[in-house]
């Protein structure tokens, strides 16, 4: 059971708009800034989203994010077939001994 | 550019050891602190552990903690992770990964297996 909450599971067209969310609570997502990470099967997964809503260099601002209190969401627009991977949620927690905290994981499919 | 290249794993009995190496490349490595992340098959991100640029402050998941212990060595740019009184579950792939100011994980390593098993 990961200590940040998200959907097993989205899905949608291609040209359409998905949003993954992710929620936390005051120890972890409300007081910290949140990451997203994407994975392609037997890859590493890759930084997309830092500081709950920047976007590294080189990345196509179809990826966007954002945060509210305790949950954050991962929106990306315009879904081409090369999205389809899977989406975590990471942040820090402040309670004791916690450390680092990741989502279970989101797996995207453009259908 | 950025590089982070993991070593070390394999096949290992369940009760033994093994000693993971992750080299650091691209960036002033004595700046950062340091993760290491798992994935066991066809599973989610678990963090294991966390060292700070000068190793004064360790964090471990409840997991692994007192089997597990995190060190460094900021002048070969080396970040390890000896595993001790390993268990089934702990077989998963392990990372290597940056922590910055604004992400617990900038850049990550391509990965060891490590997979405990009779």
């Amino acid at each position: 059971q990961s200590v940040l909450t998200q959907p097993p599971s989205v899905s949608a067209a291609p040209g359409q708009k998905v949003t993954i969310s992710c929620s936390g609570s005051s120890s972890n997502i409300g007081n910290n800034y949140v990451s997203w990470y994407q994975q392609f099967p037997g890859t590493a997964p890759k930084l997309l989203i830092y500081e709950n809503n920047k976007r590294p260099s080189g990345l196509p601002d179809r990826f966007s994010g954002s945060k509210s209190g305790t949950s954050a969401t991962l929106g990306i627009t315009g879904l081409q077939p090369g999205d389809e991977a899977d989406y975590y949620c990471g942040t820090w927690d402040s309670s004791l001994g916690a450390g680092v905290v990741f989502g279970g994981g989101t797996k995207l499919t453009v259908l | 550019e950025v590089q982070l290249v993991e070593s070390g794993g394999g096949l290992v009995h369940p009760g033994g050891s093994v000693r993971l190496s992750c080299a650091a490349s691209g960036f002033t490595f004595s700046s950062y602190g340091m993760n290491w992340v798992r994935q066991a098959p066809g599973k989610g991100l678990e963090w294991v552990a966390y060292i700070s640029s000068g190793s004064s402050v360790v964090h471990y998941a409840a997991s692994v903690k007192g089997r597990f212990t995190i060190s460094r060595d900021n002048a070969k740019n080396s970040l390890n992770l000896q595993m001790n009184i390993l268990r089934g579950e702990d077989t998963a792939i392990y990372y290597c990964a940056r922590e910055s100011s604004t992400a617990m994980a900038d850049y990550w390593g391509q990965g060891t297996l490590v997979a405990v098993s009779s």
